[in-house]
Order: structure tokens, then sequence, then C-alpha cells
């Protein structure tokens, strides 16, 4: 079946602990991309990348680190988590970077960081 | 820099009522809109997306959306909601030559018997 699996699904953590949630897909996509959703701000872009070793910042990238070293696998790191960072997390992979694709997004990962 | 508003945080109806849900954007070129809808507990899934071919959009499970250039607009419609309807829509724009999805904040869709 083709997916975008996260991992983990549901993550409580405190200030400062580095974390790292997994993002993979399974539909050889070039393009992936990390998003957070907030009540009443809907998603904001956080990191993207369009192909192996290339990524670039989206809208807010402060506080996050991602890695492309394969295609499939695109991490989210926190190197020290904050309560601002308390949010639904989504990550997403479209077949390349044409801005007509469709994304398709994985199930989310609601981190609490107390 | 592109942007969409989608007016109403909570949109309300009854079973078998028609749906709208507003959508209007703003790009200084012409624009790819989406709608892409949330279930409970999930991910986001595209529900239809308009690419500059027929301005009337048919998407999954019976709703459609209508690209109109003079009132920079894209609404979502469905003529007859369900109860699986109940969910969170959002609206998103791109534009060609940047990978970049815009979204709007979302209108949570309430529907009752």
């Amino acid at each position: 079946e083709a997916q975008v699996t996260q991992n983990p699904r549901y993550l409580i953590t405190v200030t400062g602990k580095k974390l790292t949630v997994t993002c993979s897909q399974n539909m050889n996509h070039e393009y992936m991309s990390w998003y957070r959703q907030d009540p009443g701000l809907g998603l904001r872009q956080i990191y993207y990348s369009m192909n192996v070793e290339v990524t670039d910042k989206g809208d807010v990238p402060e506080g996050y680190k991602v890695s492309r070293k394969e295609k499939r696998n695109f991490p989210l790191i926190l190197e020290s988590p904050s309560p601002n960072q308390t949010s639904l997390y989504f990550c997403a992979s479209s077949v390349d970077r044409g801005s007509a694709d469709t994304q398709y997004f994985g199930p989310g990962t609601r981190l609490t960081v107390l | 820099a592109q942007s969409v508003t989608q007016l109403g945080s909570h949109v309300s109806v009854s079973e078998g009522a028609l749906v709208l849900l507003r959508c209007n954007y703003s790009s200084s070129v012409p624009p790819y809109l989406f709608w892409y809808v949330q279930y409970p507990n999930q991910g986001l899934q595209l529900l239809l997306k308009y690419t500059s071919a027929a301005t009337l959009v048919k998407g999954i499970n019976g709703f459609e959306a209508e690209f109109k250039k003079s009132e920079t607009s894209f609404h979502l419609t469905k003529p007859s909601a369900h109860m699986s309807d109940a969910a969170e829509y959002f609206c998103a724009v791109s534009v060609p030559g940047f990978q970049k999805l815009v979204f709007g904040t979302g209108t949570r869709l309430l529907v009752s018997p």
C-alpha cells in the first residue's frame, strides 16, 4: 500500500531533551516536507526537501533540523525542544517539485513538550 | 506572496443540506488551488484540485469547487451533506514554478442529524 508513515504517533517529552520524529514514504517520491498544525493557524511548512541531500527552510524552521540521506526517509529533529513546539506534525511527499502535484500526508505526530 | 483566506472556522449543517465552504485566494500569477480534508485523527487527503484546466472541478465523495478568477474564489460545495462529511477542510494555493503549498486556517464542518 502506498503510504507515508510517521513514528511515533504520540510523544510527550520534557524541555531540552533531543528527539527525532521519523518519516518514510514508499512511493519513490522526490519531494518531502514537514508541517506543523496549530489551532487557528492551519498548516505551516517547517522544512522541505526536493531530493536526496537537498533541503531548505520553510516558513517556521527555527528550532528544527532535517536530513535527507535516503530518498524514502526525511526525519525531523528537535535538538532542544521547548513548550512552544508542542503541536501536531505532518510529513508529506509528492512525486516531484511540480507545484500542481498532490501531496500525500502521513497520519501525524502529536508532540507535547512539558 | 500567495495566500488563502477561509471564511468561517466552523460551519454547521444538517444532514441532507447544502455544504458551502468558502475560500478566497491572493496571488500575483495564475494559481493552482487545492482542497484537502482531514478526518479525526488522520492526515490530510486531497479532495480536489484546480490546475488551470476546467474551472469547475469535481472531487471525491461528491464535492466540487469552482474557480472564479473575477472573485478570486474557490468555494467548495456538496449538494447534500452526510454525517461522514464531518471533518476539517483546508484550502491551499501554490503557484507555477514553486512547490510551496500555502494553507488556509481550516474550516471545521459539523453535520447534525
